[in-house]
């Protein structure tokens, strides 16, 4: 079975770039979530959808972070402008369902903004 | 909101002893628990969890422990070998409905 499909792997760009960060959920899922990982804060919890309508977007850091879910089978997270503190690894996970659910993680896009 | 606290944040084991993780969460109305394994350029992977209504859970090498009057859980590797060094997260899912993540420790069984 496929599991949570992230695109790029590896992304880097010059501070004030446009980035947009890729994500196909587990077929049948209807739940994903963004997440954000560094050494200094961890993994956070950026936004999470539900059925493609976005639940709580109370961890995206500033207004240059923007997530959508089109359809169930695609969903993006875009920076605009980037800046070098966005420098991390950012994860997709979907699930069936939220809260009590396990939640199957993508490989991740490790960014660098330069 | 949840707060998770691991310990402790680096564990070094010789091959065949057991490795144990433990954590503890703030939000009593917790009743999901789930571990993940996270090895190098790779995303966590689900090894384990826990519900509230359980207090030991095993799946081979592998169990879970989970005190709810306490707030605290543990897992628990045996007959560890190299290939379980990685780093390994506990979570919890607070009144919330979402996880929120341990530090994580960095576990390194030597051969």
């Amino acid at each position: 079975d496929a599991g949570v499909i992230q695109s790029p792997r590896h992304e880097v760009t010059e501070m004030g770039q446009e980035v947009t960060l890729r994500c196909k959920p587990i077929s049948g899922h209807n739940s994903l979530f963004w997440y954000r990982q560094t050494m200094m804060r961890g993994l956070e919890l950026l936004i999470y959808f539900n059925n493609n309508v976005p639940i709580d977007d109370s961890g995206m850091p500033e207004d240059r972070f923007s997530a959508k879910m089109p359809n169930a089978s695609f969903s993006t997270l875009k920076i605009q402008p980037s800046e070098p503190r966005d420098s991390a690894v950012y994860f997709c996970a979907s699930s069936l369902g939220t809260g009590e659910q396990p939640q199957h993680f993508g490989d991740g896009t490790r960014l660098s903004i330069l | 909101g949840e707060n998770v606290e691991q310990h402790p944040s680096t564990l070094s084991v010789q091959e065949g002893d057991s490795a144990v993780i433990k954590c503890t969460y703030s939000d009593s109305a917790s009743n999901y628990f789930p571990w993940y394994k996270q090895e190098l350029g790779k995303g966590p992977q689900l090894i384990i969890d826990i519900r509230s209504n359980v207090g030991e859970k095993k799946d081979q090498r592998i169990a879970v422990t989970l005190n709810k009057t306490a707030k605290h859980f543990s897992l628990h590797i045996t007959e560890t070998q190299p290939e379980d060094s990685a780093v390994y997260f506990c979570a919890a899912t607070g009144s919330a409905r979402q996880l929120t993540f341990g530090s994580g420790t960095q576990l390194t069984v030597l051969p």
